[in-house]
């Protein structure tokens, strides 16, 4: 058990929609990481938070957002949802820097119909 | 988006060989390099985290080395057995924050 929470395991909805997916980073990391796992595709990095202020950006859509509450939590935000978003999203969680290893949530497999 | 590519794509090898996997990266600015071992319906775990020229790690039978001047890193796996078939992921960052995932090595291991 990695200590990183991710809900819900699984979503299914319908495209034009909007879906919140939420993670709760191990206990005492204040770094989140989003990454998105597309069919035939290996992890590609969405976006980084870090102590409630965003960090780094990757190849994040402009249709989806994040952020990361006081609490430590962070949610990722899908609108607009086309068929191409269904992937495995994952979120991962470090102490802080390069040097400390990412510790992952098992995924949220999204489905878009 | 930086390349980060990793070979074989797969590899089948017989219990109790020792086998090996690249993974190569852009050489310059150079923070960290990760190894993530990543098991069929589970969520991928770290291996290692190599941040100097020249480092190695061991952990049991697993060991990996990092040339950060030619932009590679090799993880070995000596003995395989059943237990360490799974995709071998690495991760690096020249940024300190995002890191750049490689596709991985899946390795089976046959009984």
């Amino acid at each position: 058990d990695s200590g990183v929470t991710q809900t819900p395991k699984h979503l299914i909805t319908a495209t034009g929609q909007r879906v919140t997916l939420r993670c709760s980073p191990r206990s005492g990391d204040l770094s989140v990481y989003w990454y998105q796992q597309s069919l035939d595709q290996g992890l590609q990095f969405l976006i980084q938070y870090y102590n409630g202020e965003e960090r780094a950006k990757g190849n994040i859509l402009e249709r989806f957002s994040a952020q990361q509450f006081p609490d430590l939590h962070s949610e990722l935000n899908l609108s607009s949802l086309e068929l191409g978003d269904s992937a495995l999203y994952f979120c991962a969680s470090s102490e802080d820097g390069w040097n400390s290893p990412l510790h992952f949530g098992n995924g949220t497999r999204l489905t878009v119909t | 988006i930086l390349n980060v590519e990793q070979s074989p794509q797969s590899l089948h090898v017989q219990e109790g060989d020792s086998t090996n996997f690249t993974c190569s990266f852009p050489s310059s600015n150079f923070y960290a390099l990760h190894w993530y071992r990543w098991e069929t319906a589970k969520s991928p775990e770290a291996l290692f985290v190599m941040t100097l020229n020249g480092d190695e790690k061991k952990k049991g039978r697993i060991s990996a080395t990092l040339n950060t001047k030619e932009g590679y890193s090799y993880l070995y796996i000596k003995g395989s057995q059943p237990e360490d078939s799974a995709t071998y992921l690495c991760a690096f960052s020249n940024t300190g924050n995002q890191f750049y995932f490689g596709t991985g090595t899946s390795l089976t291991v046959i009984p």
